[in-house]
């Protein structure tokens, strides 16, 4: 799987939009971009994912560029809950193949009021 | 639809005793992942079961951890001899299929001391 590369920390406004970027330089043809999150002390919530197109759900946007080199999740209206570290996975997903997850080290979003 | 869960949520061992952690995975979901996350330290993979099947445990400690997910009933992580080292908080995940999309959920974790 491609390594990525997040900033350690960032912080938001309440109410301002939360934009968190990840590189992935080395990104493959067959290799999603996943997001997931860590509320202090539970476990990670899967946020979003997506292979070229930009994806939106109910919890946030995912923009991938087009060479797929970068993405950014955009948390369009922050609350003070969604401080949380943000962890941006690149993984191969292959058909018949279920594989772990590798996390790194990803961004400590802080929402301050 | 119920969530991942995991219980106990926190566990007390003294050095030397067993430690069992349970996860039930989401309904519909066949797989499932431990994770470790050591204090202050990121997610770690640890083990990855099928029904009755270990598909892939290259994140598991040699020696005294072990899992299962029988054909009935929830997946189990044993640890044998506990030491102080195994204090962490240990996470599982479920996904419903291998499909190309295929998405894991976790639990809440469970969060073992040991004394």
């Amino acid at each position: 799987d491609a390594k990525t590369t997040q900033p350690t920390s960032m912080d938001c406004a309440e109410g301002r939009a939360a934009n968190l970027p990840c590189n992935h330089s080395t990104i493959s043809g067959n290799e999603y971009v996943y997001w997931y999150r860590q509320i202090h002390s539970q476990g990670p919530q899967y946020i979003i994912h997506g292979l070229k197109n930009n994806e939106t759900n109910e919890m946030a946007s995912l923009i991938i560029t087009e060479d797929r080199k970068s993405s950014t999740l955009i948390l369009p209206h922050a609350t003070l809950r969604d401080t949380a570290v943000y962890y941006c996975i690149v993984r191969v997903a292959l058909v018949g193949s279920a594989r772990q997850l590798t996390f790194g080290s990803g961004t400590q979003l802080t929402v301050l009021p | 639809n119920a969530g991942v869960m995991q219980n106990p949520r926190h566990l007390v061992r003294r050095r030397g005793q067993e430690a069992r952690l349970r996860c039930s995975p989401m309904k519909g979901h066949s797989h499932v992942y431990w994770y470790r996350q050591l204090p202050e330290e990121g997610l770690k993979f640890m083990v990855y079961l099928q029904k009755e099947n270990i598909i892939d445990e290259s994140g598991m400690p040699k020696e005294r951890f072990s899992a299962e997910f029988p054909k009935e009933g929830p997946s189990i992580l044993r640890i044998q001899q506990v030491v102080r080292g195994d204090s962490a908080a240990y996470f599982c995940a479920s996904s419903p299929s291998e499909g190309r999309r295929e998405t894991q959920y976790f639990g809440p974790g469970t969060r073992l001391l040991v004394l």
